[in-house]
C-alpha cells in the first residue's frame, strides 16, 4: 500500500514568488492533515480536511496561505506571496478515523531566501 | 491550554543501554497520545498511541509507552537501542472537538557504538 506522498521534496524560492506544495494521501483516507515545522520550534497545525471540506483551518498562519482539496483526494496548499518566515518543513498526513494516528509523508523542505 | 513538553532536546545514549524518553502534557480531558518518530530523510512514523484501557502500551520496532494519568505523563521506553533507533522523537496529544494534534518540540535520540 501506497504511504502519503509529497511533492516536491525540496523547494527553493526567492520571496514574494509563489510555490504550490502537492499531498496524495493514502487511497480511501477521507481525513487530510497539514503541519508545518519552522526550525527549532515544535511541529504546528495548520488545517484538516474531511473528504473535500475544510473542517478546521484555524491553525493557517495568514492568508497568504490557501489549502485545496478538489474532489477529495490530492491536497495542495499554496503560499503566495512567500516570505522568509515561510521556510520550515510542511508535512502531509492522512487517517481513516481522526485521531487514530494519522501517517504522515516525508515532508517538503520550503526554503524562502 | 494544551501542550506537550519533551524536556529533554538531546539524549545520547550507548549501542544496548536502555532508553527513556520523557513527555509532560498539559490537556483538558481524557487525552489520546502517541509517539512519532523522525529518522533522517523521512517522514514522522507512528511508533505507537494509547487512547484508553491498559496504560502500557506496546508499539513498534520495540519501544512501549506508559501513561500515568497522575504524573500527567507518557514516557517511551526501550530496553535495548540499536544504532538504527538513532532519530528525532515527538511526543504528541490530540482528542479534542477540533481533532487537532498537539506536539512537543522533540528529543533527538543520539547513539554511541
Amino acid at each position: 500500500e501506497a504511504g502519503v506522498t509529497q511533492f516536491p521534496s525540496h523547494s527553493v524560492i526567492e520571496k514574494g514568488q509563489t510555490v504550490t506544495l502537492r499531498c496524495d494521501p493514502i487511497s480511501g483516507h477521507d481525513n487530510l492533515y497539514w503541519y508545518r515545522r519552522v526550525m527549532g520550534k515544535e511541529i504546528k497545525f495548520l488545517l484538516h480536511f474531511v473528504k473535500e471540506s475544510k473542517q478546521d483551518e484555524s491553525g493557517m498562519p495568514n492568508n497568504r496561505f490557501l489549502a485545496e482539496r478538489t474532489g477529495g483526494t490530492y491536497s495542495t496548499l499554496k503560499v503566495q506571496p512567500a516570505e522568509l518566515e515561510d521556510s520550515g518543513v510542511y508535512f502531509c498526513a492522512s487517517s481513516q478515523e481522526p485521531l487514530s494516528g494519522a501517517f504522515f509523508g516525508q515532508g517538503t523542505r520550503l526554503t524562502v531566501v | 491550554a494544551q501542550s506537550v513538553t519533551q524536556p529533554d532536546i538531546h539524549i545520547t545514549v550507548s549501542e544496548g543501554a536502555s532508553l527513556e524518553l520523557r513527555c509532560n502534557y498539559s490537556y483538558g480531558a481524557t487525552p489520546y497520545l502517541f509517539w512519532y518518530v523522525q529518522s533522517p530523510g523521512q517522514g514522522l512514523q507512528l511508533l505507537l498511541k494509547y487512547f484508553s484501557g491498559d496504560t502500557l502500551v506496546q508499539g513498534i520496532k520495540g519501544f512501549e509507552a506508559e501513561f500515568k494519568r497522575s504524573q500527567s505523563s507518557f514516557n517511551l521506553r526501550k530496553p535495548s537501542v540499536h544504532w538504527s533507533d538513532a532519530a528525532e522523537y515527538f511526543c504528541a496529544v490530540g482528542g479534542g472537538r477540533d481533532d487537532k494534534i498537539i506536539f512537543g518540540k522533540g528529543t533527538r535520540l543520539h547513539i554511541l557504538p
